[in-house]
């Protein structure tokens, strides 16, 4: 069983959708949790990052953390067609950062 | 890409052969690292580097090595390539504190896509 796991998708969507991005984790010690939003042939671009329970905001990403459940997501409000892209997400602790292997989301106009 | 730059960008070479990719920083970070990027698996941790000349092994380390004697470049070295190392491979760099916050945060590369023959 992998560390990180992650829904592999594809998901598709219709502009203006809610868009919800999960990974779960096994090892309860990993406290950064982190969203990078990777479009195709390119570097993984940081999206949001938390390192406690609870949602943090950011324009149209909320990121939500669970350390009871070891549950974290990621919800796209009124997703727009440039959200189109590989999510990924990334937990663990300094130096051994464990990515899950993304989701890719395609939103349709 | 936060200041992050690859070479090269692509490159297709032979099973045996040793290849050299380099990521140069202008960020002045203290962390760099080097992932490796395949389908179904993620980013995988190689190597990183926590200063010059300080370096450590990642979750899939063997077959490659590093080294760091600048702290705006990080090399990675296959000595001798094999099939299993074609892969997409990543720099990426972090800063341990912002305002006193320690964090964990890193900022990627553009990559090399690598192809072994």
């Amino acid at each position: 069983q992998k560390e990180v796991e992650q829904d592999p998708g594809p998901l598709s969507v219709p502009e203006g959708a809610i868009v919800s991005l999960n990974c779960t984790y096994s090892n309860s010690a990993f406290q950064y949790f982190m969203w990078y939003r990777q479009y195709s042939r390119k570097g993984p671009e940081l999206l949001m990052y938390t390192y406690s329970s609870g949602n943090k905001e950011d324009g149209r990403f909320t990121a939500q953390v669970d350390k009871s459940s070891k549950y974290i997501s990621l919800f796209i409000r009124d997703s727009q067609p440039s959200d189109s892209a590989t999510y990924l997400c990334a937990i663990g602790i300094l130096n051994d950062m464990r990515f899950g292997a993304g989701t890719r989301l395609t939103v349709k106009p | 890409d936060a200041g992050i730059t690859q070479s090269p960008r692509h490159k297709v070479t032979e099973t045996g052969t040793p290849v050299t990719l380099r990521c140069h920083q202008t960020e002045n970070h203290r962390y760099m690292y080097w992932y490796r990027q395949d389908p179904g698996h993620g980013l995988r941790l190689i190597h990183y580097s926590y200063g010059v000349k300080d370096t450590d092994k990642g979750e899939v380390s063997d077959g490659y090595s590093v080294s760091r004697s600048k702290t705006e470049d990080f090399l990675l070295t296959l000595e001798s390539a094999t099939s299993s190392q074609t892969s997409v491979y990543f720099c990426a760099i972090s800063e341990r504190t912002s305002g006193g916050l320690l964090q964990e945060t890193q900022y990627f590369g553009p990559g090399t896509r690598l192809l072994v023959l």
